[in-house]
């Protein structure tokens, strides 16, 4: 079963607008969440992060949002550039008393951001 | 600071054969994890080494196993491979192993004939 899900496998948004890009978790372990950016045959960019003693985490146009009651995050880039097109994967880390380290990713939302 | 390297970026091997990938962690980052990405399945762990150790391991079979030596660097091996072995390898650093940031290398593009 995904223990992280991103439900949307697109979105299309004009630039200059906001790109909101969702995902759910279903784990309530997870207590770190990342957001990537990843281009075909590169590796995941790491963009923004958020603990989930906090519920808001911005770095410049991106902030990330988590609602730990709905076990809910989502990020927000405001304004969309058609530079920010590319697959963005959402993914969390569990804190299992130490022994971890692996990033359960979602399935990725392409986002295309159009002139 | 240089990012994560991965060798080779790209590899043809045939079914049955070996094969070893190798990367190269952040300078001064200790926790090295390997990801397999499919089309079907996306990105899934394949196992961490933080200090040398195999600290977590994901649900991969035998045949895959890898190595961190004292400098951090590490390899993953996949031993009689198979067509459905064919993905992209990623690598991935982190300073520590728990809750950080980990960041990527490029990948190994694997292709198994």
């Amino acid at each position: 079963d995904q223990q992280v899900k991103q439900n949307s496998p697109s979105l299309s948004v004009q630039e200059g607008r906001i790109s909101i890009l969702n995902c759910d978790y279903t784990n309530s372990m997870f207590d770190y969440f990342l957001w990537y950016k990843k281009y075909p045959a590169e590796g995941p960019t790491f963009l923004i992060s958020i603990s989930s003693i906090k519920d808001k985490n911005e770095d410049g146009r991106f902030t990330v949002f988590l609602n730990k009651s709905a076990k809910h995050l989502s990020l927000h880039i405001v304004p969309s550039q058609p530079g920010d097109s590319a697959v963005y994967f959402c993914a969390a880390l569990g804190n299992y008393g130490g022994s971890q380290g692996n990033l359960i990713f979602g399935k990725g939302t392409k986002l295309s951001v159009k002139p | 600071k240089a990012g994560v390297t991965q060798t080779p970026r790209y590899l043809i091997k045939t079914r049955g054969q070996q094969v070893t990938l190798s990367c190269s962690p952040i300078s001064g980052h200790r926790s090295v994890s390997w990801y397999q990405q499919t089309p079907g399945q996306g990105l899934q762990f394949l196992f961490e080494y933080f200090s040398e150790t195999q600290r977590n391991k994901g649900n991969f079979p035998g045949r895959f196993s890898g190595r961190q030596f004292s400098n951090s660097r590490s390899e993953m091996n996949v031993s009689t491979l198979e067509l459905g072995d064919s993905a992209l390898y990623l690598c991935a650093s982190s300073p520590r192993t728990g809750p950080d940031t980990q960041y990527f290398g490029p990948g190994t593009r694997l292709t198994v004939l």
